[in-house]
């Protein structure tokens, strides 16, 4: 399976402001996946991130509110945009499978505490 | 209706027990099913795939019914490192083209000694 690492692990941030979260791969993967895990609550998928295309975003989400970037094969980003307690969350980022396009590995995750 | 239904639990059931989960889902366009489980604090991570005609995997079976929209997973012989959320996972092909994971809220377990 790949390896997948997120930074920052954690971060507190003010109402209002933005974050950058980073997802790391060490091999290069086609499609990036970003979801918002809220507390007791099961995984959302944000959208959908192609090299070299527009990410495809679901339902509830926005490119202005989370807008997403795919510079390469091994590497995504993901910012939260003037945020509010309500992005209080874990986000995390997973790349599929090889061969197995249907399964998907999940970075560590970012806890996001927003005040 | 959730696309994915899962009985939150708590589940808690001494150590040696059988423990049976539950899930359905509503989208008959699903094409694969999975059981992901997830520790406290800790990413999902992929614990076995679910076929129709029904998979082992060690102390774990997991059971599909198509018709009946319907997954399961046995764990045998519950260990206290079983100890987690059990998240139920269906995987549907969009209009997109693309793939989607859809997640149950997930079945917590507690395995006491």
């Amino acid at each position: 399976s790949a390896v997948i690492s997120q930074k920052p692990s954690r971060d507190i941030c003010q109402r209002g402001t933005s974050l950058t979260i980073q997802c790391q791969v060490d091999s290069q993967v086609t499609m990036m996946f970003w979801y918002r895990q809220q507390p007791g609550q099961s995984l959302t998928l944000i959208a959908t991130a192609n090299q070299g295309s527009e990410a495809t975003y679901e339902s509830g989400f926005v490119i202005d509110k989370f807008p997403i970037s795919r510079p390469n094969l091994t590497f995504s980003t993901l910012t939260v945009s003037n945020m509010s307690p309500e992005d209080s969350s874990i986000y995390l980022c997973s790349v599929e499978r090889p061969g197995r396009g249907d399964e998907q590995f999940f970075g560590p995750g970012t806890r996001l505490t927003v005040l | 209706r959730k696309e994915v239904e899962q009985d939150p639990g708590p589940f808690n059931v001494p150590e040696g027990a059988t423990v049976a989960f539950n899930c359905t889902y509503s989208n008959s366009a699903s094409q694969s099913f999975f059981w992901y489980r997830q520790d406290c604090r800790k990413e999902p991570k992929l614990l076995m795939s679910v076929y129709s005609s029904g998979n082992e995997d060690g102390r774990f079976t997991a059971q599909l019914n198509r018709a009946s929209q319907y997954i399961s997973l046995l764990i045998r012989d519950s260990k206290l490192s079983d100890s987690a959320t059990y998240l139920c996972v269906v995987n549907t092909l969009m209009n997109t083209g693309f793939q989607k994971l859809v997640f149950g809220t997930g079945t917590r377990l507690l395995v006491s000694p």
